[in-house]
């Protein structure tokens, strides 16, 4: 069964439109990641939440954004997409803990036209 | 700020040989992950090493953790062509807000026949 469920897979956006990517966990976990993959490149830590608080990396653009309304689901919302932008990216989720990893969902493919 | 070095990032190899792969970082960490990846696809977990000696094997795959040498290695025995993927290293920094993940380049694997 899926535990972190990423929708949609595949997102087509156009240049400049505001787009919203949403996960989902059923694990009950505490902390949620955003991650950005660009191709051929590392993921990269965009923020996550440990519960309702909210930590952002310091280099991560105003132009993405996240919303966590409750413990399950988690939102990443690009408000003006460039070309940039195009990634692949990856929810993750955790138990804040020393013995703990992080699982990852299936991600979510961006495409900016 | 934490850095994590794979090498080597490309890798070509024969069906039947062995080879290690590298992951180097620069801060103290008690935890790595191994990932793998294949095209267009999520992160795949491998391995979770814990502490300092910690050795897990599975299948051709084996990863072990130095933390005094802050070095991981992920050897493959007699390499066959379903191992090709690109396989990340990752490192945890807990702190009170989660645990962090910052991954190496990569090092993506070609097996031929």
């Amino acid at each position: 069964d899926a535990m972190v469920i990423q929708n949609p897979r595949y997102q087509v956006t156009q240049f400049g439109k505001p787009v919203t990517l949403s996960c989902s966990q059923t694990l009950n976990h505490n902390v949620m990641y955003w991650y950005q993959q660009k191709s051929s490149q590392a993921p990269k830590l965009l923020f996550h939440y440990y519960d309702k608080d909210f930590n952002n990396e310091a280099d991560t653009p105003d132009n993405f954004q996240s919303r966590r309304p409750n413990t399950s689901f988690c939102f990443l919302d690009i408000r003006s997409p460039g070309l940039g932008d195009a990634a692949m990216y990856l929810c993750a989720t955790s138990l804040l803990g020393l013995n703990t990893e992080a699982f990852f969902g299936q991600g979510t493919r961006l495409t900016v036209v | 700020e934490l850095k994590v070095e794979q090498n080597p990032l490309f890798l070509s190899m024969q069906e039947g040989k062995n080879y290690t792969i590298y992951c180097n970082y620069s801060t103290t960490s008690d935890r790595l992950y191994w990932y793998r990846q294949d095209p267009g696809k999520s992160l795949e977990s491998l391995f979770v090493l814990l502490s300092n000696g910690a050795v897990k094997q599975e299948g051709r795959l084996m990863a072990s953790l130095d933390t005094k040498a802050r070095l991981s290695t992920l050897h493959i025995t007699a390499a066959v062509h379903d191992l090709s993927a690109t396989y990340f290293c990752a490192v945890d920094f807990l702190n009170n807000a989660g645990n962090m993940l910052t991954f190496g380049g990569g090092t993506r694997l070609m097996v031929k026949p």
